[in-house]
């Protein structure tokens, strides 16, 4: 069954510096999404692409985080500089279309120390 | 900005009890709705959904879900739980091109 891919799995890094996941989605699937989860909260949606264009990155903290999916398949998500505040559960998810079921990634465990 | 509602965070049940999830949106248009679980160490995944049509819907593991369009509720029912359905429970809906989740349900079932 195909699964949505995630890398790393999990990472540790000390404020100020920058950090970078990475998504690979199912293949076929147009939609792609970020979300962040903490611990104890549900998703909250970062960035939603369809293809290569951005169509809501309206919880997207600009200042500091920022995401591409250049070629409209796989998708990084950047923040710089890392924050305490970033601790969290990345996590990424396809969909065939914007409106379909989500199909979600393993998640990167971000700690910021 | 519409929201998802779910209550009672943690819940606490013995094998082949009953259990019901509330979950109340905000949006007053048209919806799509979902109800996702995430076990222990495994990744978030679909339950069920509802589109349209009949208002019940089920889904895997035996359980189901009603769609009360006047209560903007979607409910989450499993008649009897077994101790593998100890997970994380999270609805999530769709109103203008929108996805927002609630904060979900920790569910634990003692053997």
């Amino acid at each position: 069954e195909a699964e949505v891919a995630q890398s790393p799995r999990y990472k540790i890094t000390e404020k100020s510096q920058a950090v970078a996941f990475w998504c690979d989605p199912i293949s076929g699937h147009a939609t792609l999404y970020w979300y962040r989860q903490i611990l104890g909260q549900g998703p909250e949606l970062l960035v939603q692409f369809q293809d290569e264009s951005v169509v809501d990155d309206s919880q997207l903290p600009k200042d500091r985080f920022s995401a591409e999916r250049l070629k409209g398949v796989d998708s990084t998500l950047k923040i710089q500089p890392a924050e305490l505040g970033d601790s969290a559960m990345y996590l990424c998810a396809s969909s065939l279309a914007a409106l379909h079921e989500q199909y979600f990634g393993p998640g990167t465990r971000l700690t910021v120390t | 900005a519409q929201s998802v509602s779910q209550h009672n965070h943690h819940v606490i049940l013995s094998e082949a009890a009953s259990l019901e999830l509330g979950c109340n949106y905000s949006y007053g248009g048209t919806v799509n709705l979902f109800w996702y679980v995430q076990y222990p160490g495994q990744h978030l995944q679909l339950l069920l959904k509802y589109f349209s049509g009949d208002p019940l819907v089920k889904g895997i593991k035996g359980f189901e879900a009603e769609f009360i369009k006047s209560k903007f509720s979607f409910n989450l029912r499993k008649p009897s739980v077994q101790w593998s359905d100890t997970a994380e429970y999270f609805c999530a809906v769709i109103g203008n091109n929108r996805l927002a989740f609630g904060k979900g349900n920790q569910v634990v079932v003692i053997p």
